[in-house]
């Protein structure tokens, strides 16, 4: 089993829908939780973080399951500039180390 | 504060011959992470530096490949022998030094390695 698991899609969307990612992991200590944003040919860029309580920045909504081990994201409102690959990231518990999913790629269509 | 820096950002190689990929970390950060993205694929971590030490290299094929991060100096990814497997987008990130980590990685723009 991957350590981090994400269905690559590609999940295709009208302007102004909403979509959801989900994200498992298999290491049931790991401590931090992470989604970030790549662009074709481009670095990941850090979205948000994710915490225990759920958080929200904007149209972006993000949630942790501990008990059942997965991470969603929440896209409200989607927007044409929103299309790119939507990275899970987790740390797997010890120092500083992260593993990535493989990412989920998103398009949103006018 | 500039970031995570990486150079060259393309280099071709011919197969059998050295690749030396270079990062210069986030002013203020000392850990530096390697890894690796073939075409269409995900991120792959190879791995994790401190100044002079290796951390977790778990991530790394056993052979060819080595990384430093020296007191002094960008880290190095080195690639001896480069096959055309080798050809893929290598990205560095980096991260504070961690007191109540882990914290979040910055990444550079990567240098993208053409094994002809």
């Amino acid at each position: 089993r991957k350590e981090v698991e994400q269905d690559p899609g590609p999940f295709n969307v009208p302007e102004g829908a909403t979509v959801a990612f989900n994200c498992t992991y298999s290491n049931s200590a790991s401590q931090s939780f992470f989604w970030y944003r790549q662009d074709c040919r481009k670095e990941p860029k850090l979205l948000m973080s994710v915490y225990s309580s759920g958080n929200e920045d904007g149209r972006f909504t993000a949630q942790l399951n501990r008990a059942s081990q997965y991470i969603s994201l929440l896209i409200r409102d989607s927007k044409l500039s929103d299309s790119a690959t939507y990275l899970c990231v987790v740390n797997p518990g010890f120092g500083n180390d992260m593993r990535f999913g493989a990412g989920t790629r998103l398009t949103v269509k006018p | 504060n500039a970031g995570v820096m990486q150079n060259p950002r393309h280099l071709v190689r011919r197969r059998g011959q050295e690749a030396r990929l270079r990062c210069s970390p986030m002013k203020g950060h000392s850990h530096v992470y390697w890894y690796r993205q073939l075409p269409e694929e995900g991120l792959k971590f190879m791995v994790y530096l401190q100044k002079e030490n290796i951390i977790d290299e778990s991530g790394m094929p056993k052979e060819r490949f080595s990384a430093e991060f020296p007191k002094e100096g960008p880290s190095i990814l080195r690639i001896q022998q480069v096959v055309r497997g080798d050809s893929a987008a290598y990205f560095c990130a980096s991260s504070p030094r961690s007191l109540a980590g882990p914290y979040e990685q910055y990444f550079g723009p990567g240098t993208r390695l053409t094994v002809t």
